[in-house]
């Protein structure tokens, strides 16, 4: 398996759609995982942080399921902003190791 | 809000010559990271530096590739000898604990290597 898998997209939705983004990763031992957004030609940037079953902020809901080493990140009532590439990234286990980035789902919202 | 910077935003060089990307760390963070992604490509780690030396490298980050904090707030790297394939973007990230905490990543340093 890969170290961290995503939705290849692109997710092409209307305005007020909702939509969702998977993630498979390989490291079981990592604890913590993310969602970064990148936008064109720009840093990631961060837009949650999921450290137990679930996080929730606003509309985005990123949930975790440790025993199929799965990640989703969900979007309720998408807006043209949200349009962006969507990152699954995964730490290391423990102290040592880097962070493994998917390669992304890219989102476009249409008006 | 803190964030991470880098200069210069373009940098187009020469293959074979020596470049060094910049990068100005969130103050009170203690690990920093350069990434590079190659265009259309997933972001890939290259090295992580804490306490004043390289805690973890990849295998790209070969002997062409060096770090240096020379000051109190600077962060540099410095590529020896471009290369065609070395042209991406550059990103500096910092942390206030270590890898596996979230991360802050400056606006990149985008490399044309010719």
């Amino acid at each position: 398996r890969k170290e961290v898998e995503q939705d290849p997209g692109p997710f092409n939705v209307p305005e007020g759609a909702t939509v969702a983004f998977n993630c498979t990763y390989s490291n079981s031992a990592s604890q913590s995982f993310f969602w970064y957004r990148q936008d064109c030609r720009k840093e990631p940037k961060l837009l949650m942080s999921v450290y137990s079953s679930g996080n929730e902020d606003g509309r985005f809901t990123a949930q975790l399921n440790r025993a199929s080493q799965y990640i989703s990140l969900l979007i309720r009532d998408s807006k043209l902003s949200d349009s962006a590439t969507y990152l699954c990234v995964v730490p290391p286990g423990g102290s040592q190791g880097n962070l493994i980035f998917g390669k992304g789902t890219k989102l476009s919202v249409k008006p | 809000e803190p964030e991470v910077t880098q200069t210069p935003s373009h940098q187009v060089t020469q293959m074979g010559q020596e470049v060094i990307l910049r990068c100005v760390p969130i103050s009170n963070h203690l690990y920093f990271y350069w990434y590079r992604q190659i265009l259309g490509q997933k972001v890939e780690f290259l090295v992580s530096f804490y306490n004043n030396e390289i805690s973890e490298k990849s295998e790209i980050f070969d002997d062409q590739f060096s770090v240096e904090r020379p000051d109190g707030s600077n962060f540099t790297l410095k590529i020896r000898s471009t290369k065609l394939e070395d042209s991406a973007m550059y990103f500096c990230a910092s942390s206030e604990q270590g890898p596996a905490e979230t991360q802050y990543f400056g606006p990149g340093t985008r490399l044309l290597v010719l």
